[in-house]
């Protein structure tokens, strides 16, 4: 069956413009993960969704990121007045719920560069 | 201290040889553990998880699990270059979200 499918897969941005990464998740999966990759920072956890909520917002870096979760399904992830600390690989996850076993599996990612 | 740690590497390994990774953590109050293999360019994929203590074996891949060292390691036997890739040692912790904590990544190499 179709995986976590994110969307663009590349992105380039200007210092200061506002950006918004898209992520499908694995049909009836009700949980979503985001996270980032970035040299040095090793993967980072950004922020949980269990159907539209999200109960853990805690690795959300500044305000300026935000995420939302519709439907139950589609998620999309806003960086505000981006800066250039913010490059990075940014990765989707979707799991069946969050229960100890379930596994989490991973979409492409999203490269953002911020110029 | 990190809350999940691993040697960077590079690890590197003749062919056929067996490849040992390490991973510790800080959180005993982890529930479980996975192990992601990871190529250049592309997203982590599951390898393992395990969730008790002892060996799981699962082909040319064994966990081990150890919760009072809270140490995990993964084994990798008769090692090939298409096992070269960086390996993510990750933990679910005690909160009941289902959040990963990644370790910094091993790098293997395996050579002809």
């Amino acid at each position: 069956g179709a995986g976590v499918s994110q969307s663009p897969s590349n992105k380039v941005t200007e210092k200061g413009k506002d950006v918004e990464l898209r992520c499908d998740p694995i049909s009836g999966h009700t949980a979503l993960y985001w996270y980032r990759q970035s040299l040095g920072q090793g993967l980072e956890f950004l922020i949980y969704f269990q159907g539209n909520s999200a109960p853990d917002k805690s690795g959300l870096p500044s305000d300026r990121f935000s995420a939302e979760r519709t439907g139950g399904s589609v998620s999309t992830l806003t960086i505000q007045r981006t800066q250039q600390e913010d490059s990075a690989v940014y990765l989707c996850a979707s799991s069946w719920s969050s229960g100890a076993a379930d596994t989490q599996y991973f979409g492409p990612g999203t490269r953002l560069t911020v110029l | 201290q990190k809350e999940v740690e691993q040697n960077s590497g590079p690890l590197s390994v003749p062919e056929g040889a067996i490849a040992s990774l390490n991973c510790t953590y800080s959180d005993r109050g982890s529930q479980s553990f996975f192990w992601y293999r990871q190529y250049s360019g592309k997203s982590p994929e599951l390898i393992m998880s395990i969730y008790s203590n002892g060996d799981k074996e699962d082909g040319r891949f064994t966990a081990q699990l150890n919760k009072a060292s809270q140490y995990v390691s993964l084994l990798i036997r008769d090692s090939q270059p298409s096992d070269s890739a960086t390996y993510l040692c990750a933990v679910r912790g005690s909160s009941n979200t289902g959040k990963l904590i990644f370790g910094q990544g091993t790098t293997l190499q395996v050579k002809p």
